[in-house]
């Protein structure tokens, strides 16, 4: 059964970049679809996009132009960067692996909070 | 994008009870690529049924899942008192992935 972490700062102030972390246990992660999906507090699930490590990735066209994927094969992990976050960003941020497009294993979620 | 809309939104039922939920896409999902998960607070979604009606490994048969094209349903043949949580569909067919908006069971 894959086991997934993420990491990161926890809170950021208007502007700066998010850069989470997403490390995966119990198999490579070659096999996989590398998943981002967050929640706002109290809200429903918003899909941020995906990756996998041949480099193919497809991302939310609501945050495209915001968002970067990228894939360490060597350490097992994966990584989400979200530039010039705002408070609407506020959320907890899952990582999830899946054989295909479906979010299948999901780490515990951590949360962002962006604040001044 | 494919917009998902779960009904009702709040249901409030006792354990022992039957119980269906439903979601409906504005566009077909192509292969019925649907899944549905369950969230308690705190806790990340779990993945109850996939590709329409496959349960996921793990999943008591009490889980069913049914439908096709833009119509697809979440059966609960018996409410255990952990089934208590949020709902949600997500389709997997068609980027951008969306999800419904989740249908919350309560104990009543």
């Amino acid at each position: 059964q894959v086991q997934l972490h993420e990491s990161g700062p926890g809170l950021l102030k208007p502007s700066e970049t998010l850069s989470l972390i997403c490390s995966v246990s119990g198999d490579s992660i070659t096999s996989y679809y590398l998943i981002w999906i967050r929640q706002p507090p109290g809200r429903g699930l918003e899909w941020i996009g995906f990756v996998q490590s041949s480099g193919n990735s497809n991302y939310n066209p609501s945050l495209k132009s915001r968002v970067t994927m990228s894939v360490d094969t060597s350490k097992n992990q994966f990584s989400l960067r979200l530039t010039s976050v705002t408070a609407a960003d506020t959320a907890v941020y899952f990582c999830a692996t899946g054989t295909g497009w479906t979010a299948e294993s999901w780490g515990q979620g951590t949360l962002l909070t962006v604040s001044s | 994008e494919n917009v998902l809309t779960q009904s009702p939104g709040t249901l409030s039922l006792s354990p022992g009870e039957r119980v269906t939920l439903s979601c409906r896409a504005s566009q077909s999902v192509a292969k019925n690529y649907l899944a549905w998960y369950q969230q308690h607070p705190g806790q990340a979604p779990r993945l109850l049924v996939d590709d329409a009606y496959t349960r996921a490994t793990g999943i008591p048969d009490r889980f069913s899942g049914s439908g096709s094209g833009t119509d697809f349903t979440l059966t609960i043949s018996r409410l255990e008192p952990e089934d208590f949580a949020v709902y949600y569909c997500g389709q997997f067919a068609t980027a951008p992935i969306t999800f419904g908006q989740g249908t919350r069971l309560e104990i009543k």
